[in-house]
């Protein structure tokens, strides 16, 4: 049972188009909610993170928004860059587990 | 500046075989764990440490063992190995439980047969 849904699976933006990657969770445990960026034959790595008594988070070009009472958050990358094309995974944390949502595979064109 | 290390990056087996997956951090990280990363389906923890000689099972756990004897190591034992375990495995390390930033290794590709 996935606790942490992501969608859509799959994105196609033009270059400096805004890329908007949406997660919803159920386990109201959670505490923190960070995002997770891979390239392929890389391991993920941390990109963004917000915790929940927070509406939005933004560093540079990327935006965390968050909706507690709705369970939902969302990542936006605005301007996106060929550079950014990458598989990203939200998640949640409760505790020592990290869940991850099923991942979004982004592809920005030039 | 070697961070979170996994050994090998690719590996076949055939279906009953035994291997191991090594995980090494140098950040002195107390937590650590493994994740298995399949199509569709996003990363599922497999087992996990908060510490040396303290482990627990994940979402994903059959089918695996882990022990870990040091702060540094932290490997991941497959008993007999099945299709079904034909995936990548990630290795991470955490240093603050509270942020929970999980540093994550390169991974390894393992086919079984």
């Amino acid at each position: 049972q996935q606790q942490v849904k992501q969608s859509p699976q799959s994105l196609i933006v033009q270059k400096g188009g805004i890329s908007i990657i949406n997660c919803a969770y159920e386990n109201t445990a959670f505490d923190y909610f960070p995002w997770y960026q891979q390239f392929p034959g890389k391991g993920p790595a941390l990109l963004i993170a917000i915790r929940p008594d927070v509406s939005e988070k933004k560093e540079g070009r990327f935006t965390i928004s968050f909706n507690k009472s709705a369970k939902q958050f969302s990542l936006h990358i605005m301007d996106s860059q060929p550079g950014d094309s990458a598989t990203y995974f939200c998640a949640g944390t409760s505790g020592s587990r990290l869940t991850f949502g099923e991942g979004t595979q982004l592809t920005v064109n030039p | 500046n070697a961070g979170v290390t996994q050994t090998p990056k690719f590996q076949v087996l055939k279906t009953g075989q035994s291997m191991t997956l090594q995980c090494a951090q140098d950040m002195n990280h107390e937590y650590m764990s493994w994740y298995r990363q399949d199509p569709g389906m996003g990363l599922r923890l497999i087992h996990y440490s908060v510490g040396a000689g303290i482990t627990d099972q994940g979402e994903v756990p059959n089918g695996y063992n882990v022990s870990r004897s040091t702060t540094e190591d932290f490997p991941l034992r497959l008993l007999s190995a099945a299709p079904s375990q034909t995936s990548v495995y990630f290795c991470a390390s955490s240093a603050n439980l509270a942020k929970n930033i999980q540093y994550f290794g390169a991974g390894t590709r393992l086919s079984v047969l």
